[in-house]
């Protein structure tokens, strides 16, 4: 089972940044986002496709629709930078499936 | 604070062996799922192996099946990741991570600072 990111994003100061996560599993089991920087271990930014853990940012956002799952980031800030992996599971839940990984850059 | 703190990794030949620790404290161990993922140098996440609360089921990655067992000691409040017949491929940085979905669906909410592991001759 794979899910597919979109290599790289890049965006403003300021604009919105839209991460797309594509699988087949999606409409079955929730995904989830993660916000690695370099050198530092990854960080939930969003969870059950769409709720927000205490202490991220309100400009983080998540929706599902279907196979695909979309990371919103609004307002993007320069410490936004970073590396932003979806994950979900399979179908069966025999499995933890991370997507490629999607470097954003703010210009 | 819940704190997550991997030891054990380092320099080891193919086909040696390493066992990897993950210290848990600030949260109760014994509730909590725990996986181990890992990233090779410059590549994305890969998720390694997990297990349940009581240590009763674990499950693996294709990748690694046969080489590697997870293991916990809840008394201890610590993880555990032994790895065999390390290949080339298995050099990366391996994260414990914790598991707050009780089975119902795995997902990390806090993660160590993870433990290189170079396997080379």
């Amino acid at each position: 089972y794979e899910m597919t990111q979109p290599p790289s994003v890049s965006v403003s100061p300021g604009q919105t940044a839209r991460i797309t996560c594509s699988g087949d599993a999606l409409p079955k089991q929730y995904a989830y986002w993660y916000q690695q920087k370099p050198g530092q271990a990854p960080v939930l930014v969003i969870y059950k496709d769409s709720e927000r853990p205490s202490g991220i940012p309100e400009r983080f956002s998540g929706s599902s629709s279907g196979t695909t799952v979309t990371l919103t980031i609004s307002g993007v800030q320069a410490e936004d930078e970073a590396d932003y992996y979806c994950q979900s599971a399979d179908s069966n839940l025999t499995c933890v499936v991370f997507g490629g990984g999607t470097k954003l850059t703010v210009l | 604070e819940v704190q997550l703190v991997e030891s054990g990794g380092g320099l080891v030949q193919p086909g040696g062996s390493l066992r990897l620790s993950c210290a848990a404290s600030g949260f109760t161990f014994s509730s909590y799922w725990m996986h181990w993922v890992r990233q090779a140098p410059g590549k994305g996440l890969v998720w390694v192996s997990r297990i349940n609360s009581d240590g009763t089921i674990t499950n693996s990655a294709d990748s690694v099946k046969g080489r590697f067992t997870i293991a916990r000691d809840n008394a201890k409040n610590t993880l555990f990741l032994q790895m065999n017949s390390l290949r080339a491929g298995d050099t990366a940085v391996y994260y414990c991570a914790r598991d707050p979905s009780d089975g119902s669906g795995y997902y990390f909410d806090r993660w160590g600072r993870g433990t290189l592991v170079t396997v080379s001759s």
